[in-house]
Formats: structure tokens, C-alpha cells, sequence
């Protein structure tokens, strides 16, 4: 599984758009790109998922440069409740076997 | 639609006795499962997971084992409890796709 890093944390306020940033350099051609946001002792919930290009949901926006080495989590107009620790996951998307590799991610602390 | 369901909630544990966590999921058939663990402030380590009844593979050598007596019921069990094996431990499972989906967890104090 291709390895990812993340910054350990970041810090924001509410109201503003907050841009993690993840570095995927051995991303492999079948590899998908999931993000995930955990909440203290919550499991982690599904945020979104891409190949390439920009993917965007009602939560998120993913953004995937064409040589995939890195992806962007975009969340728009943070509030307090987005304080919480983002994963950022690479793996063969369809096999269900494969499993996630989930590094330390990143905490994000929004401030008011 | 699909729900996950984990017992207990928390758990405290003397060394040395046994342990059973229980995993159900609701709603999908032949789902993978899997069981995670957290450490403090850390990140997720997988443990095992299943693709089917009786069928378990386990990421790392340690003091836990794993069962899948039916479809869609996963369980963790250890003989004797460690020190080392206090955590948060995570169940998910997942479809025909990668994305995987948690249950609450179980906060196992071991002492």
C-alpha cells in the first residue's frame, strides 16, 4: 500500500476554508484516494473519495493534480464541529481485501 | 440501510483474563469485516479481517485472535489479557468497494 503523510495538525477559525494536504508519492494506478475525519473515541466516518481531478460532496471537496503524487482535502467554511483528526488513505479500490493503512493523521482544531 | 453495532461499549479488564468483543453488522450480506485498534492519540493498526465465514487473516502476531461464526458477526477474543493490549478497538466492514465503515468502538482498559 502506497505510504501517505500528512501534517500532524493544523489550526483554524470558524468560518474559513481549511486545505489539508496529503502526500501520496508511490500511488499506484489502481489506487483510490479516501478521506476519512475521526472524532474522539468515534470510529472514523467516510468523507470522500477520488481518482483525479476534483471530486466535491455536500462535506468536501477533493482535489487530485494529474500526476496524483498528492491530494487536497477543501473543507468550506469550517465550524467548531469540524475539530476532529483527518485521514488520509490510499488503496485498490473494488477488491474489499485490501486494507487501509491509517497513518496518524492530521488534527485539525477549529477555534471560534 | 446498513448498521454496525459494537459491544461493549467499555470494558476494564484485569491482566491475565479472558476477553470476547462482538461485532454485527446489519443490512448488507457477505460483507468484509475487520477489527482495528487505537492507541492513544495514535492512528488506526489493523488487526484481521475476514472476506467470509471461517475465513480470518491477521496483520500482525499478538495476543488476540478473531472469528467469523456467522456472515455477519465478527469477534475479537484473547485467552489472557496483556498490559499492552488496553485500546480502541474499532469493527468496520465494507462492500464490493474500499470504503469501510466503523462502528463505535470499544474502549478496553486493561489492569
Amino acid at each position: 500500500l502506497a505510504k501517505t503523510t500528512q501534517p500532524i495538525s493544523m489550526d483554524s477559525y470558524e468560518g474559513q476554508e481549511v486545505n489539508i494536504t496529503c502526500s501520496h508519492n508511490n500511488i499506484a494506478t489502481n489506487d483510490y484516494i479516501t478521506w476519512y475525519q475521526q472524532f474522539p473515541s468515534q470510529g472514523p466516518r467516510f468523507i470522500i473519495q477520488g481518482y483525479k481531478t476534483k471530486v466535491t460532496n455536500e462535506v468536501a471537496s477533493l482535489f487530485i493534480p494529474a500526476d496524483r503524487k498528492s491530494s487536497t482535502l477543501s473543507l468550506p467554511r469550517v465550524s467548531l464541529s469540524d475539530t476532529a483528526v483527518y485521514y488520509c488513505l490510499v488503496g485498490e479500490r473494488g477488491t474489499g481485501r485490501r486494507a487501509l493503512t491509517f497513518g496518524s493523521g492530521t488534527r485539525l482544531q477549529v477555534q471560534p | 440501510s446498513q448498521t454496525i453495532h459494537q459491544w461493549p461499549a467499555t470494558l476494564v479488564q484485569p491482566v491475565g483474563s479472558p476477553l470476547s468483543l462482538e461485532c454485527t453488522v446489519e443490512g448488507t450480506s457477505n460483507p468484509n469485516l475487520y477489527w482495528y485498534r487505537q492507541a492513544a492519540g495514535r492512528g488506526l493498526q489493523l488487526l484481521f479481517y475476514s472476506v467470509g465465514i471461517g475465513q480470518i487473516s491477521s496483520e500482525v502476531p499478538q495476543n488476540l485472535s478473531a472469528s467469523r461464526p456467522q456472515d455477519r458477526q465478527f469477534i475479537l477474543s484473547s485467552k489472557k489479557l496483556l498490559l499492552s493490549d488496553s485500546g480502541f478497538y474499532l469493527c468496520a466492514w465494507s462492500g464490493q468497494g474500499e470504503t469501510q465503515y466503523f462502528g463505535p468502538g470499544t474502549r478496553l482498559l486493561v489492569l
